[in-house]
């Protein structure tokens, strides 16, 4: 069993929708859990972390934690043509960081 | 305030060259990773170090690939000889010390090895 599961998409939607992405781990031991945006051919850029369970709001973007179930969530409101990208869920825990594979999303005008 | 720097952004050799891909972090940052992304894939960590110390290398293919970051602010990652399945985009990140879980990545260096 692979320590994080994501599901690469591809997902598309229209704009204006409410996206939602998700992780889901299997090791408790993870402490951060971060989304990161990447656009093609770019480097992953760092959208949120969050270290408890619960949300975590930034402007159009909610992360979702939830612990117990060892589940992440990354939520997109209104979203628009620039958000299509990939995005990758990563976890921390003491000398650990791994990476999903990414969800591919494009919205669609 | 500059980002994390890679160089070159793409390089074409042929199997059995040796390749050498150059990053310098962001200024103040400690930590150093090197990770590798292979298409459809999220980044995979090669090594970390803390300053000019290789902290975690147990990912690292040892027998073709070395790194080094002696002075603790820029570093260099080498494959000799490059193979066939080395193609893939190597990344590289900073963060400082105590943050560990925020790192800022590079726009990476894309490898074709023919």
């Amino acid at each position: 069993q692979k320590e994080v599961e994501q599901d690469p998409g591809p997902l598309s939607v229209p704009e204006g929708a409410i996206v939602s992405l998700n992780c889901t781990y299997s090791n408790s031991a993870f402490q951060y859990f971060m989304w990161y945006r990447q656009y093609s051919r770019k480097g992953p850029e760092l959208l949120m972390y969050t270290y408890s369970s619960g949300n975590k709001e930034d402007g159009r973007f909610t992360a979702q934690v939830d612990k117990s179930s060892k589940y992440i969530s990354l939520f997109i409101r209104d979203s628009q043509p620039s958000d299509s990208a990939t995005y990758l869920c990563a976890l921390a825990g003491t000398y650990k960081y791994i990476f999903g594979t990414g969800t591919r999303l494009k919205v669609l005008a | 305030e500059a980002g994390v720097v890679q160089s070159p952004r793409y390089k074409i050799i042929e199997k059995k060259q040796p390749v050498a891909f150059w990053c310098n972090p962001i200024s103040g940052h400690n930590t150093l990773y090197w990770y590798l992304q292979n298409l459809g894939q999220g980044p995979e960590l090669l090594i970390r170090y803390e300053n000019e110390e290789a902290v975690d290398d147990s990912q690292l293919p040892k027998d073709r690939f070395s790194a080094e970051r002696l002075k603790g602010v820029d570093s260099t990652l080498k494959i000799q000889p490059a193979e066939l399945g080395d193609s893939a985009v190597y990344l590289c990140a900073s963060s400082l010390s105590i943050q560990q879980e925020t790192q800022y990545f590079g726009p990476g260096t894309r490898l074709l090895v023919l």
